[in-house]
């Protein structure tokens, strides 16, 4: 049962334009959502974050957006540079919702981004 | 600050042996998690220690261990190898556990381990 859904193996976009990689979640309790960035042999490097209290964050290019009712989020990258060119992986976990479950991070499959020249 | 330090880097063994994969933490940090990344399955959650306790446990057979020390270093032990236990295994500290932000993981650069 995946938990975490990347329906989108991969994305192919223009240097300069918006990148959008797609999430949905199945499970109610999560409540923490992480975006990494992973490039081949090494392990992820940590991006962006949101806590479920908001529904948007940004960090400089990077913005991710949270939609509760619909169980999705998604990660914006504007202006897309070959260097994002990367598999990213969408992960939630459960940290506010008791210890039962902390510092258990449920990941996606991974969308492999593709920015070209 | 020095990042998440994973050793070794690489690692060749045969079935049936066992073997010992090390994690340091970023300092500070006193959560420590393994995860296990193939093609097949992704990234899979193994377990996550803090203050020396097992914390959490994913769906992996016993032959999964690992053990934290007092300095937030920790070892995860395989025994008993299988050709399916080839795989890339990640290790993740953060601050502490239970809140946002503070539960950020951050990721070692992971063990690349080939069974023959």
């Amino acid at each position: 049962d995946q938990q975490v859904k990347q329906n989108s193996p991969s994305l192919s976009v223009q240097e300069g334009r918006i990148s959008i990689l797609n999430c949905d979640y199945t499970n109610s309790m999560f409540d923490y959502f992480l975006w990494y960035k992973k490039y081949p042999a090494e392990g992820p490097t940590f991006l962006i974050s949101i806590s479920s209290i908001k529904d948007k964050n940004e960090d400089g290019r990077f913005t991710v957006f949270l939609n509760k009712s619909a169980k999705h989020l998604s990660l914006h990258i504007v202006p897309s540079q070959p260097g994002d060119s990367a598999v990213y992986f969408c992960a939630a976990s459960e940290s506010l919702h008791g210890s039962s479950n902390t510092g258990k991070l449920i990941f996606g499959q991974g969308t492999t981004l593709q920015v070209k020249p | 600050k020095a990042g998440v330090t994973q050793t070794p880097r690489y690692l060749i063994k045969t079935r049936g042996q066992q073997v010992t994969l090390s994690c340091s933490p970023i300092s500070g940090h006193r959560s420590v998690s393994w995860y296990q990344q193939t093609p097949g399955q992704g990234l899979q959650f193994l377990f996550e220690y803090f203050s020396e306790t097992q914390r959490n446990k994913g769906n992996f057979p016993g032959r999964f261990s690992g053990r934290q020390f007092s300095n937030s270093r920790s070892e995860m032990n395989v025994s008993t190898l299988e050709l399916g236990d080839s795989a890339l295994y990640l290790c993740a500290s953060s601050f502490t556990a239970g809140g946002p932000f503070t539960d950020t993981q951050y990721f070692g650069p992971g063990t690349r381990l080939t069974v023959l």
